[in-house]
């Protein structure tokens, strides 16, 4: 069975501090998303990247960042986390072609106090 | 632009009815694919749409692809309590190194 996975389900931090959302698949796809979601304001996309090392700004990349050191692994940084980032955030994969459909993982709620 | 747009944002029906979520783009589709996301769940592929005016089934849903491929629909027969959910349409990537694009969803609630 074809695998997204998400570190944390759950996470608390404050003001300031650096927060790393990790997401590991295990279908070696090229394609990786970061999304986030909030209630009347449907899927957002933060960052993707279509392969190693390689990353691609979305919608709303302000306040993040990402790392894509290896094809099975996409990290999502905020670099000084806020409030307004409290959030539930969706990592998704998908194969290389341009059909392909996107896997997502169980997603991460990040409160930020 | 690249938007897709999905009407209505909210339905609440009695279980038993029907529903339909509506998807357009301003732009030709080369295909369209649709998700459920449960109260709670991530989104979860239903189905592809590929060639214009195609029709496909999955038991009580039924997707359509419009004939110049800018639009599609989602239509829910006899609503059950396990239809609850949002329910997005999805525009593909172009190719590898572009985004996919959601619709902003429709949530539908079930009257028991």
């Amino acid at each position: 069975d074809v695998k997204v996975t998400q570190s944390s389900r759950y996470l608390v931090k404050r003001t300031g501090e650096k927060v790393f959302l990790e997401c590991v698949q295990d279908m070696d796809h090229e394609n990786m998303f970061w999304y986030r979601q909030d209630p009347g304001l449907g899927l957002r996309l933060i960052y993707f990247s279509y392969d190693v090392k390689m990353k691609e700004k979305g919608d709303i990349p302000e306040g993040y960042s990402v790392s894509r050191e290896k094809k099975e692994r996409f990290s999502l940084i905020l670099e000084s986390a806020s409030t307004n980032q409290t959030s539930m955030y969706l990592c998704a994969s998908c194969g290389g072609s341009n059909t392909g459909e996107l896997f997502f993982g169980e997603g991460s709620r990040l409160t930020v106090l | 632009g690249q938007q897709v747009m999905q009407i209505p944002q909210y339905q609440h029906v009695q279980e038993g009815e029907d529903f339909t979520t509506y998807c357009n783009s301003s732009t030709t589709l080369s295909n369209i694919q649709w998700y459920k996301q449960r109260p709670g769940g991530h989104p979860v592929f239903l189905i592809q749409l590929v060639k214009s005016g195609e029709v496909k089934k999955q038991k009580r849903l039924t997707f359509q692809f419009g004939e110049a491929k800018k639009n599609s629909s989602l239509h829910i027969t006899a609503t059950q309590t396990t239809d609850v959910g949002t329910y997005f349409c999805a525009r593909p990537p172009y190719s590898s190194a572009s985004k996919i694009i959601f619709g902003s969803g429709t949530r539908l609630s079930i009257r028991p």
